[in-house]
């Protein structure tokens, strides 16, 4: 049971252009969420990250939106860069009586043509 | 320049066969993960750690899967025997997890190939 989904596999856009990954989740007790971009051959790294108490987190190019309501975040990149392209994966993490554990989406590949 | 540290990063092997995978946290982080990643399943918890012991293998194959860590610098995957279907990426990570939450920072992973 995919607690985490991100239902696009793959997003193109054009140098320059704003680039949205989206993501949504089922479990209403995650309180925090994070964004982690994967090169090939490589273990993912730490983009950016939210708490539940927000609505939004910026980072340079890189902001994340969380609509608690909808139980959707996004990522928007802008501008978007030819070394953006990787695989992105949302995470979002509850916690429990042993403490916090991420979960994981399947990923979506984004490709910036220059 | 603190990382977690994969060995070996790839492995092929034979079904039927022991595979062991190695991870060295970073120093001072008190919980290990151990990923599957898969096309269907993305990144799939397979056991995590805290202060080196056990939380949850929930997402382990119990039969053929097992997870330690024999000192705060070592945890292992080991998968015995081991079948074609076991073939991924298998990422560790660590983190210091506490009162607030914290991310993960990912090893490169060990790439295993199960013929």
């Amino acid at each position: 049971d995919q607690q985490v989904k991100q239902n696009s596999p793959s997003l193109s856009v054009q140098e320059g252009r704003i680039s949205i990954l989206n993501c949504d989740y089922t479990n209403s007790m995650f309180d925090y969420f994070l964004w982690y971009k994967k090169y090939p051959a490589e273990g993912p790294t730490f983009l950016i990250s939210i708490s539940s108490i927000k609505d939004k987190n910026e980072d340079g190019r890189f902001t994340v939106f969380l609509n608690k309501s909808a139980k959707h975040l996004s990522l928007h990149i802008v501008p978007s860069q030819p070394g953006d392209s990787a695989v992105y994966f949302c995470a979002a993490s509850a916690p429990t009586n042993t403490g916090n554990q991420f979960y994981f989406g399947t990923g979506t590949s984004l490709t910036v043509i220059p | 320049d603190a990382r977690v540290t994969q060995t070996p990063r790839h492995k092929v092997t034979e079904m039927g066969q022991e595979v062991t995978m190695r991870c060295q946290p970073i120093l001072g982080h008190n919980t290990v993960f151990w990923y599957r990643q898969t096309m269907m399943q993305g990144l799939e918890l397979l056991a995590y750690f805290r202060n080196r012991a056990p939380l949850d293998d929930s997402g382990m194959p119990k039969d053929r899967f097992s997870a330690e860590m024999p000192d705060a610098t070592l945890a292992t995957l080991k998968i015995q025997p081991s079948e074609p279907r076991d073939s991924a990426v298998y990422f560790c990570a660590s983190g210091l997890v506490g009162t607030g939450t914290t991310e993960a920072f990912f090893g490169q992973g060990t790439r295993l190939t199960v013929v």
